[in-house]
């Protein structure tokens, strides 16, 4: 395993409320990713870090905010969940520019 | 320019054969090119990787040939096993970037 943990695996929500997902590595690598997948979509890249503090869009970053307050996590938050954000979102850490290492996931229901 | 185009988009392979797996791309800029397998409820894991200076890089029974003059890339599974049945995503990168841009996938699954 690459050093990625993700919380929560599973989380049941209702519409309108705040979700926040949180990615942590003990690898101390500089980019982490936040992606979703969707039968039909393969993987969409929502928001990335190149540092901390440092983030840029994805290209499905309407309706998702992230944070990076240190090296090891990465939170990924939906201001007020949608049923369109019923998705499962993986994190992603990277060295460099290459090689990413993909986290278990977290499986997202919006009610 | 900046896609990755992935085929087929499902596939079925008799136990023994060979699964091919193709990939096209545009942005002669891209450097960096991986291929992923995943399996149902796991997140996707790197299965090899090719940077264009070569043509080919072998790893056990995986093997990925690239054409830098038609922009293609593909995977090639010898001797295909049931254990083998997954989605294999292929994507591409380059130096000045810091994203992976992903194809479709691709639904593998190697019959018994």
């Amino acid at each position: 395993d690459a050093g990625i943990t993700q919380s929560p695996r599973h989380k049941v929500t209702e519409t309108g409320t705040p979700v926040t997902l949180r990615c942590h590595q003990t690898e101390n690598h500089r980019y982490m990713y936040w992606y979703r997948q969707d039968p039909g979509h393969g993987l969409r890249l929502i928001h990335y870090s190149y540092g901390v503090k440092d983030t840029d869009k994805g290209e499905v970053s309407d309706g998702y905010s992230v944070s990076r307050s240190k090296t090891e996590d990465f939170l990924l938050t939906l201001e007020s969940a949608t049923s369109s954000q019923t998705s499962v979102y993986f994190c992603a850490i990277a060295r460099a520019e290459d090689t990413q290492y993909f986290g278990p996931g977290t499986r997202l229901t919006v009610l | 320019q900046q896609q990755v185009k992935q085929s087929p988009q499902s596939l079925i392979v008799q136990k023994g054969g060979i699964s091919i797996i193709n990939c096209a791309y545009e942005n002669t800029a891209f450097d960096y090119f991986p291929w992923y397998q995943q399996f149902p409820g796991k997140g996707p894991a790197l299965l090899i990787a090719i940077r264009p200076d070569v043509s080919e890089k072998k790893e056990g029974r995986f093997t990925i040939s690239f054409n830098k003059s038609a922009k293609q890339f593909s995977l090639h599974i010898m001797d295909s096993q049931p254990g083998d049945s997954a989605t294999y995503f292929c994507a591409a990168s380059m130096k000045s970037n810091y994203q992976l841009i992903w194809g479709a996938g691709t639904k593998l699954i190697i019959k018994p």
